[in-house]
């Protein structure tokens, strides 16, 4: 497996904008996570899924931010409109405890600019 | 809540020798798991060691090996024979099952040639 993809790598945007980030988890994961990662405040939960269905979105910061998980595959995290508090590393892992072990895989991050 | 704490920002060490990451956490579960994840410059996220609660033996990955003290929730890294490619950011994560990973704010750690 190719391990946890995200898109794009990068991604500078002017505040206003709306932004999207996407999230391949690997296959037969069936727990997808978002979190972002910040200086002042280290790695957050944002939100996470179980079977594509949102379990936990208490950490997502205010109403412009929303995650969906339309399908085993796929998940988005949209910011709009896009603030520059909002600069960060944007991480995307998926894990399946049932495997036994409980740990998080990991993609490579979006990291974040709004100017 | 769980929390998960670690109180060394930066550490610094000498290629080839010892060095010792400290992690305490905070927890009411019976039941939970430890990881330490390395993340290097590229910024991806690597676990380095797993360690399962229920188990007293301490785990190891060959130049890494883990402190698990359960009655006073420490979970200390030790990585020996230190290299140049372990110079990263370490980061100190707990969950109980199915529940999201918490991580404490990072360790970050040099490795001096």
């Amino acid at each position: 497996d190719a391990g946890v993809i995200q898109s794009p790598r990068h991604e500078v945007t002017e505040m206003g904008q709306e932004v999207t980030l996407r999230c391949k988890p690997i296959s037969g994961h069936d727990y997808l996570f978002w979190y972002r990662q910040t200086m002042m405040r280290g790695l957050e939960l944002l939100i996470y899924f179980n079977n594509n269905v949102p379990i936990d979105d208490s950490g997502m910061p205010e109403d412009r931010f929303s995650a969906k998980m339309p399908n085993a595959s796929f998940s988005t995290l949209k910011i709009q409109p896009s603030e520059p508090r909002d600069s960060a590393v944007y991480f995307c892992a998926s894990s399946t405890p049932t495997s036994g072990t409980t740990e998080a895989f990991f993609g490579q991050g979006t990291r974040l600019t709004v100017v | 809540a769980q929390t998960v704490t670690q109180s060394q920002p930066e550490m610094s060490v000498q290629e080839a020798e010892t060095v010792t990451l400290s992690c305490t956490y905070d927890t009411s579960e019976s039941n939970y798991y430890l990881f330490w994840y390395k993340q290097p410059p590229s910024r991806q996220m690597i676990l380095v060691i797993r360690q399962e609660a229920y188990k007293q033996q301490n785990a190891t990955e060959n130049r890494f090996s883990v402190n698990f003290q359960k009655a006073a929730k420490s979970f200390s890294l030790k990585i020996s024979d230190s290299q140049l490619g372990d110079t990263a950011m370490y980061f100190c994560a707990f969950n109980a099952g199915n529940t999201p990973l918490v991580f404490g704010k990072g360790t970050r750690l040099s490795v001096i040639a």
